[in-house]
């Protein structure tokens, strides 16, 4: 069974810059995998963040990217805002299904 | 504005079947791909199935493949996802979400409906 990993949680500072990963069970993420990144809120459907890798839609905050580092699909966050706490979740294209990762909880403290 | 808007959800108990509709409005509903999402109460986001743009091709994910049959009418403008032999873990929030091509897995999404399975 394919298993994607993100970290459960992190903590960033007003301002600050993190970076959120997502691993695969099966190997080192590239681009063929498709990553997606969506931010989901309590009480509210989950908002489209980065596709493909990199590419933001038109909604997406200048502050959020994407990129691929270290075999992982990754979102960094620069000059975090206090709306930014939220819950991140990956998303990876398997060929046919897809595997979402098990979220990060972002604290923005 | 594009609006995805769920119905059909509901209590069901276990054994049972639900067809879950998504009402598509605000952009051109044949010419993107269709996903539905899961979410079970305080529980991370789940990939259920998808569908191409004319319905000739779909994918599920594991728990549901055999059980659950995702459609689509482009006249109707409507994703459907029929649900058999309901089960207590497929209790969730089921999100329905469009994607403007292949590696556009969820632009837009709805606000969910509830599905309980339980006696």
């Amino acid at each position: 069974q394919t298993v994607v990993t993100q970290e459960p949680s992190l903590t960033v500072s007003p301002g600050g810059t993190v970076t959120l990963t997502c691993a695969s069970s099966t190997g080192a993420v590239t681009s063929g995998y498709y990553p997606n990144w969506f931010q989901q809120k309590p009480g509210q459907a989950p908002r489209a963040l980065i596709y493909s890798t990199s590419n933001k839609h038109s909604w997406t905050p200048a502050r959020f990217s994407g990129s691929l580092l270290g075999g992982k699909a990754a979102l960094t966050l620069s000059g975090v805002q206090p709306e930014d706490e939220a819950e991140y979740y990956c998303l990876l294209y398997y060929g046919g299904p897809w595997v979402f990762g098990g979220g990060t909880k972002l604290t923005v403290l | 504005e594009v609006q995805l808007v769920e119905s059909g959800g509901g209590l069901v108990q276990p054994g049972g079947s639900l067809r879950l509709s998504c009402a598509a409005s605000g952009f051109t509903f044949s010419t993107y791909w269709m996903y539905w999402v899961r979410q079970a109460p305080g529980k991370g986001l789940l990939w259920v199935s998808r569908i191409n743009t004319d319905g000739s091709s779909t994918n599920y994910a594991d728990y549901v493949k055999g059980r659950f049959t995702i459609s689509r009418d482009n006249a109707k403008n409507t994703l459907y996802l029929q649900m058999n032999s309901l089960r207590g873990e497929d209790t969730a929030v089921y999100y329905c979400a469009s994607g403007a091509g292949r590696a556009v897995a969820g632009d837009y999404w709805g606000q969910g409906t509830l599905v309980t399975v339980s006696s």
